[in-house]
């Protein structure tokens, strides 16, 4: 069965650093999406993706981050300063239609 | 203001037993709705969506809508061990001009004990 994939699974960084993260979504899903979770707390909705351009961002999607599909089959999350508060649990997930939407194994980002 | 929420449990239920997990939304002109599985550490897990009033089964599943209760539910009949894990509810608030994003409970945590 098809899966998201995400590399690296766990990201050490100090403040200020950038960082990409990186995801293959499933081969023939339009959508793609990042969201993220903080220790103990809900998932939240970063960015979605269709059409090669930004469909919709959250407010937590300021001009830090960016997304970017670089060829036909990775999309890509950079941070460019990354602060102590992006410590989370990143998830990329990628839906066929815009609706049931599958999640990858996520990449851990350490912010030190 | 919150727009989806879940009980937080922890619930804890029988093996064997029916368990129930219940989520209400705020954002009444929302059209799909979804029920993830989250081991802990783990990503979450797509088990169950439902876009109409009713109930959807599947296998030892069931999803209920109630649109005008804001209301979705679902059940797990003969829980097992292996059931044991937070359960998200997601919600896709479409009503926005077409958002593609889902909105999470913050998971109710199910244990089923042997």
């Amino acid at each position: 069965e098809p899966e998201v994939t995400q590399t690296p699974s766990h990201q050490v960084t100090q403040m200020g650093q950038e960082v990409i993260l990186r995801c293959v979504p499933i081969s023939n899903h339009l959508y793609f999406y990042w969201y993220r979770q903080i220790l103990g707390q809900k998932v939240e909705f970063l960015v979605s993706f269709y059409n090669n351009e930004i469909s919709e961002k959250s407010e937590i999607f300021d001009d830090q981050f960016s997304v970017e599909r670089p060829d036909g089959s990775n999309f890509t999350l950079k941070i460019r300063s990354t602060k102590l508060e992006d410590s989370a649990m990143y998830f990329c997930a990628s839906s066929r239609y815009s609706y049931e939407q599958y999640f990858g194994p996520g990449t851990r980002l350490t912010v030190t | 203001q919150k727009e989806v929420e879940q009980n937080s449990g922890p619930l804890s239920v029988p093996e064997g037993a029916i368990a129930s997990l219940n989520c209400t939304y705020s954002d009444r002109g929302s059209q799909s709705f979804f029920w993830y599985r989250q081991y802990s550490g783990k990503s979450p897990e797509l088990i169950m969506s439902i876009y109409s009033n009713g109930d959807k089964e599947d296998g030892r599943f069931t999803a209920q809508l109630n649109k005008a209760s804001q209301y979705v539910s679902l059940l797990i009949r003969d829980s097992q061990p292996s059931d044991s894990a937070t359960y998200l509810c997601a919600v896709n608030p479409k009503s926005r001009g077409g958002s593609e994003k889902l909105v999470f409970g913050k998971g109710t945590k199910l244990t089923v004990n042997p």
